[in-house]
């Protein structure tokens, strides 16, 4: 069974500080992983993915991700936080299990990011 | 250019009472996949329908039901809800049934169950 594991379910920094959100993932074959973020009361927006390419994925608004398999990991980076950055993180996986998995996202528990002026 | 559209945007249900969601996915995108994100965790995959048929399920009970339509758009059904129904369910569209194509996701319908 495939799962995401996200260390922290919160993170505050300073603005211009270093952002780094941790995630984790289990699976028994290669899996493709994404970050989403969520404003409140809003639906999740795609930052960015690994689809087995380059291991250092850029994404949007300045974050970017490396792919480790030797430590199942995909932590989520951004070199300067901003005030606009404050919101939910979430890291998901799935996986082209012989072709049946036709998309199912597995997400992890999400980390709230805080923003200090 | 519409993204995904989700109505309504809140709803109140009694326990035991039945509940329709409604999802037009983003033009284009002919799969549609729903998710239950109960406070404070992440989303739980419900369902996924392509050609109109369920393609995939979660660990969701025979309540959680669903349909897509012919122009794709897709309804989720709750019958005999309850109170730990209660949530935001997100629906999400993605062109064809790669793993790799992105998912773009509505933003919510909220659920209440007094």
């Amino acid at each position: 069974a495939q799962s995401v594991t996200q260390l922290g379910s919160h993170v505050s920094v300073s603005e211009g500080a270093l952002v780094l959100l941790r995630c984790n993932y289990s699976s028994s074959v290669p899996p493709y992983l994404f970050w989403y973020v969520q404003y409140p009361n809003q639906g999740l927006q795609l930052l960015l993915k690994y689809t087995s390419a380059a291991t250092l994925v850029k994404g949007i608004n300045g974050f970017e991700a490396e792919f480790k398999k030797s430590e199942t990991s995909f932590h989520l980076t951004k070199p300067s936080a901003h005030m606009s950055d404050a919101a939910e993180y979430f890291c998901a996986a799935t996986t082209d299990a012989g072709g049946t998995s036709y998309g199912k996202l597995t997400f992890g528990q999400g980390t709230i990011l805080t923003v200090h002026p | 250019d519409a993204g995904v559209t989700q109505s309504p945007t809140h709803l109140i249900k009694t326990r035991g009472q039945q509940v329709t969601l409604r999802c037009s996915p983003k033009s284009g995108h002919d799969t549609v996949s729903w998710y239950q994100q109960a406070l404070g965790q992440g989303p739980q995959f419900i369902f996924q329908y392509y050609e109109e048929e369920e393609r995939q399920r979660g660990n969701f009970p025979d309540r959680f039901s669903g349909h897509q339509f012919p122009n794709y758009s897709s309804e989720l059904n709750v019958n005999a809800l309850l109170l730990g129904d209660s949530a935001l369910y997100l629906c999400a569209s993605s062109s064809g049934l790669a793993v790799s194509y992105e998912q773009y996701f509505g933003p919510g319908t909220r659920l209440t169950v007094t």
